[in-house]
């Protein structure tokens, strides 16, 4: 079975860190561009970051570059975002995604909450 | 970044029949590639997105016949032939065509 399954979310204070992770399994995920994706509570759906199949290339949203780092192990078939000095606004469920182009591919999210 | 606009924002319907949604992008999708990179997401309530249509007009997996993507460049439009009780929550458009990708505002599709 095609999955991607988040972890990593949690409650953290202004400032602090957190590192999400996908594990992905049922399709040969080094063959892919993966992608971050996330949803504040009751808005729409903001890309955040994607990286290129060998690692190569990889791109972050203004709002979180100099912040966030996404990454990729595909000798573990995992997604990773390195998330530190978060803020409020960057609370929302955080979603796996497969592809940049046309994503196919959702995991069921990880919520990160950023609060005091 | 490319902006994508959608209407409407809240689209009530009546189960049986047709509904479209539109969706504008502030540039041209069309890659150098030749496709043009506009895709179309189904949101149900308390669900992931699921991807209905890409490249435009070509459904994703297992998604019905009922939904249809057409348009080229900047102008967009899916079409529910009758919408289904399950076809009801929120769509996205987004576009593949440029960094960074961009998501339309999302129209809700609800009971009239």
């Amino acid at each position: 079975e095609v999955q991607l399954v988040e972890s990593g979310g949690g409650l953290v204070q202004p400032g602090g860190s957190l590192r999400l992770s996908c594990e992905t399994s049922g399709f040969t995920f080094s063959d892919y561009w993966m992608t971050w994706v996330r949803q504040a509570p009751g808005k729409g759906l903001e890309w955040v970051a994607h990286i290129k199949q060998d690692g190569t290339e990889r791109y972050h949203v203004d709002s979180v570059r100099g912040r966030f780092t996404i990454s990729r192990d595909n000798a573990e078939n995992s997604l990773y975002l390195q998330m530190n000095s978060l803020r409020a606004e960057d609370t929302g469920l955080y979603y796996c995604v497969r592809g940049a182009y046309g994503p196919d591919l959702w995991g069921q999210g990880t919520r990160v909450t950023v609060s005091s | 970044d490319v902006v994508m606009t959608q209407s409407p924002v809240s689209l009530p319907v009546t189960l049986g029949q047709p509904a479209s949604i539109s969706c504008w992008s502030s540039q041209s999708l069309l890659y150098s590639d030749g496709n043009t990179y506009l895709n179309w997401f189904q949101q149900r309530p308390g669900q992931s997105p699921r991807l209905l249509i890409y490249e435009v007009s070509k459904r994703g997996s297992g998604v019905p016949d009922r939904f249809s993507g057409s348009g080229s460049g900047t102008d967009f439009t899916l079409r529910i032939t009758r919408v289904q009780a399950e076809d009801l929550g929120v769509y996205y458009c987004m576009q593949g065509a440029h960094w960074p990708r961009t998501f339309g505002q999302g129209t809700r599709v609800e009971i009239k």
